[in-house]
């Protein structure tokens, strides 16, 4: 299978606690998304990569959350001393470059519990 | 502030059915409108990426209109099938200009 894989599935963890996500794109392209989605709501945008640079970073971005993709392959999203607030769906999605054209394709998604 | 909005929110028609969804986005600065279909446990699925206003596709029992100078787009399924049954979100933009809508909630009943 050479869709985006994400992992892990799922992660339940206590308040406070660190998590750390990981997303292997689609190998040949070059832009990453980051994305949170909650109950009703539609995914809403975290980051952006192109190849390795971090170019668009939400406001709703805390200084908590931290991502990387180091060498433009995969990437993280660490989010630091969890808040039950940031209970959702973490998605991450990869396409090509080019226009704005390009559809993007999704992970099955990291969904994140705290307690 | 730029909205995505869908309606209905959600939906619950008999196999057989057809129906249609709305997406209402903003009329200015238009880049592209797609659609993606969300089954639950799985990842969301690109049905259609729409640039030129009047654009339609389609695929299979599923198509798409585009409006971008009065800001909608409909999705259309005939005849409607169980396996039918998911989420389906519009985004309005691209790259990481992305803005997606809540989604339309498809419930086909056997």
């Amino acid at each position: 299978d050479t869709g985006v894989s994400q992992n892990p599935r799922h992660k339940i963890t206590k308040r406070g606690q660190n998590v750390t996500f990981r997303c292997d794109p689609i190998s040949e392209h070059n832009r990453l998304y980051w994305y949170r989605q909650t109950l009703g709501q539609g995914p809403e945008f975290l980051t952006y990569f192109q190849n390795e640079a971090q170019l668009e970073k939400s406001r709703l971005l805390s200084d908590r959350f931290s991502a990387e993709r180091p060498k433009g392959s995969f990437s993280t999203l660490e989010i630091q001393r969890t808040e039950q607030g940031d209970s959702a769906m973490y998605l991450c999605a990869s396409s090509t470059g080019g226009e704005n054209g390009q559809p993007q394709h999704f992970g099955d998604g990291t969904r994140l519990s705290i307690l | 502030i730029l909205n995505v909005e869908q309606s209905p929110q959600s939906l619950h028609v008999q196999e057989g059915d057809s129906t249609n969804f709305t997406c209402s986005f903003p009329s200015s600065n238009f880049y592209a409108l797609h659609w993606y279909r969300w089954e639950t446990a799985k990842s969301p699925e690109a049905l259609f990426v729409m640039t030129l206003n009047g654009d339609e596709k389609k695929k299979g029992r599923i198509s798409a209109t585009l409006n971008t100078k009065e800001g909608y787009s409909y999705l259309y399924i005939k005849g409607s099938q169980p396996e039918d049954s998911a989420t389906y979100l519009c985004a309005f933009g691209g790259g990481f200009k992305t803005i997606f809508g809540a989604g339309t909630r498809l419930f086909v009943k056997a």
